[in-house]
């Protein structure tokens, strides 16, 4: 299976301030998405990290809220931007790609903003 | 359009106790169905997959029959353990994943 691997696994951040949560997947993963996970809830798709390019975001989130970046096949970041108590959730890194058409997930990073 | 919908949670049963939880889908295709479990402070974890019409997966003692008349996937475990308790997910893939809500399952000993 896939290897994906996140940071930071968690953190507890400011109202207002922004975080970076890095991905780093292995060469099995064509392709990346990222997913947020509010307290007790499924999973909701963010955006499809395409390589080189704009992310693609799902309705109801936007790139200035949440900017994406992939400059290579195996690394992507998701900022989280201007906080607010509302943001906090675990937000997850995942990945598909090979012939088994499974999605890989990472451990995922538990967001807290006070 | 696609959706997953799957039992509410939590349940709550006692080791060696025999799990049903049940997953209907909507789909536009033929999609891939699947399990993710999610234990504790961890991320999803794939558990089984079926990729088509009559397909069973099993893995550590869970099966789910992908059955197209009934649009579903329903997840069995004959006996299950304490080491059981987690969040279950079930998922179908077409042109994306659509995930269930999650199901919690507490296994007392």
């Amino acid at each position: 299976s896939a290897v994906i691997s996140q940071k930071p696994s968690r953190d507890i951040c400011q109202r207002g301030t922004s975080l970076t949560i890095q991905c780093q997947v292995d060469s099995q993963v064509t392709m990346m998405f990222w997913y947020r996970q509010q307290p007790g809830q499924s999973l909701t798709l963010i955006a499809t990290a395409n390589q080189g390019s704009e992310a693609t975001y799902e309705s109801g989130f936007v790139i200035d809220k949440f900017p994406i970046s992939r400059p290579n096949l195996t690394f992507s970041t998701l900022t989280v931007s201007n906080m607010s108590p509302e943001d906090s959730s675990i937000y997850l890194c995942s990945g598909a790609g090979g012939y088994t058409g499974e999605l890989f997930f990472g451990e995922g990073s538990r967001l807290t903003v006070l | 359009g696609n959706s997953v919908t799957q039992m509410e949670g939590p349940v709550t049963l006692s080791e060696e106790a025999f799990l049903t939880i049940n997953c209907t889908y909507t789909a536009t295709g033929y999609p891939s169905l699947f399990w993710y479990v999610q234990y504790p402070g961890e991320g999803l974890q794939l558990l089984l997959k079926a990729t088509k019409a009559d397909d069973k997966g099993s893995n550590k003692g869970f099966e789910a029959t992908y059955r197209k008349e009934t649009t579903s996937f329903h997840l069995e475990k004959g006996s299950v353990q304490v080491s059981d308790s987690a969040v279950y997910f079930c998922a179908l893939s077409e042109d994306k994943f659509y995930f269930g809500s999650g199901t919690k399952l507490n296994v007392k000993p």
